[in-house]
C-alpha cells in the first residue's frame, strides 16, 4: 500500500535551517509528483510548492523563493523540504503529498516548533 | 496564495445537505475541474474526490462532486458531526502553470 512517512518534529531558533523529509514506499517513484504543504496554528493549508521526482525540477511559489530547497534521492525514495531563515512564522506542520490527478496519500505530518 | 474563491464558513443542522462552493476561471476549475480535499485538524487532509469527480476508494457517497463553468461544487448529504472539518477545493492552472488552491470552508454541523 502507498505510504508517505515524515520525519519527526523538531525545534528550531529563528534564522536556524529545516530540513524534513518524505520516504515514500507501495508505488513507482519516480513516477508521480510530489507537492509539500504547510499548516500554521489557526490558518488554512499552505501550497509550498512541487518536485517532479524523476528529473528534480522544482516549482516553488514566489513566497518562498529563496529560502526554499525540495530535493529528492531516487535510491531511497525520499524527498526532502529544506527551509531557511527560520521565523516564528513558519512554526506549522508541514506534509508531503503525492500528486495523482489530485492529492491522493498524505505523509503524516511534521511539526515543527520555531522558538528562541 | 488562493487562486480559488471558496466561503468561509457553512453551517447546517445534523442530517441536512451542505453543498460547497469553489469559483475559479476557464483556466483552472473550467479547464480541468476541481479536486476536493477534507482537512481536520491535527491529521493528514483525506482527498474526497479527484479533479474527474471520482471519489477515491472508502469515499462515502454522501460527498457528491459537481461543476458548472468555472464553478465546481461539493455536496454533503445527511450531515454527521464527524463531517465538521475544513474543506479545500484544488485545480491545475493552464494559464499559471501551477496548482491553485481555495482558502477552505469550514463546515460546521449544528
Amino acid at each position: 500500500q502507498v505510504q508517505l512517512v515524515q520525519s519527526g518534529a523538531e525545534v528550531k531558533k529563528p534564522g536556524a535551517s529545516l530540513k524534513v523529509s518524505c520516504k515514500a514506499s507501495g508505488y513507482i517513484f519516480s513516477h508521480y509528483y510530489m507537492h509539500w504543504f504547510r499548516e500554521a496554528p489557526g490558518q488554512g493549508l499552505e501550497w509550498m510548492g512541487i518536485i517532479k521526482t524523476e528529473g528534480g525540477d522544482t516549482t516553488y511559489p514566489q513566497k518562498f523563493q529563496g529560502r526554499l530547497t525540495m530535493t529528492r534521492d531516487t535510491s531511497t525514495r525520499t524527498v526532502y523540504m529544506e527551509l531557511s531563515s527560520l521565523s516564528s512564522e513558519d512554526t506549522a506542520v508541514y506534509y508531503c503529498a503525492r500528486e495523482n490527478d489530485a492529492f491522493d496519500f498524505w505523509g503524516h505530518g511534521t511539526l515543527v516548533t520555531v522558538s528562541s | 496564495q488562493a487562486g480559488l474563491t471558496q466561503p468561509p464558513s457553512v453551517s447546517k443542522d445534523l442530517r441536512q445537505t451542505a453543498t460547497l462552493s469553489c469559483t475559479g476561471n476557464s483556466n483552472n476549475v473550467g479547464n480541468q475541474g476541481a479536486a476536493w480535499l477534507q482537512h481536520h485538524q491535527g491529521h493528514p487532509p483525506k482527498l474526497l474526490s479527484y479533479r474527474t469527480g471520482n471519489r477515491p476508494s472508502g469515499i462515502s457517497e454522501r460527498f457528491s462532486p459537481s461543476r458548472s463553468g468555472n464553478t465546481a461544487s461539493l455536496t454533503i448529504t445527511g450531515l454527521q458531526p464527524e463531517d465538521e472539518a475544513d474543506y479545500y477545493c484544488s485545480a491545475w492552472d493552464s494559464s499559471l502553470s501551477t496548482w491553485v488552491f481555495g482558502g477552505g470552508t469550514k463546515v460546521t454541523v449544528l
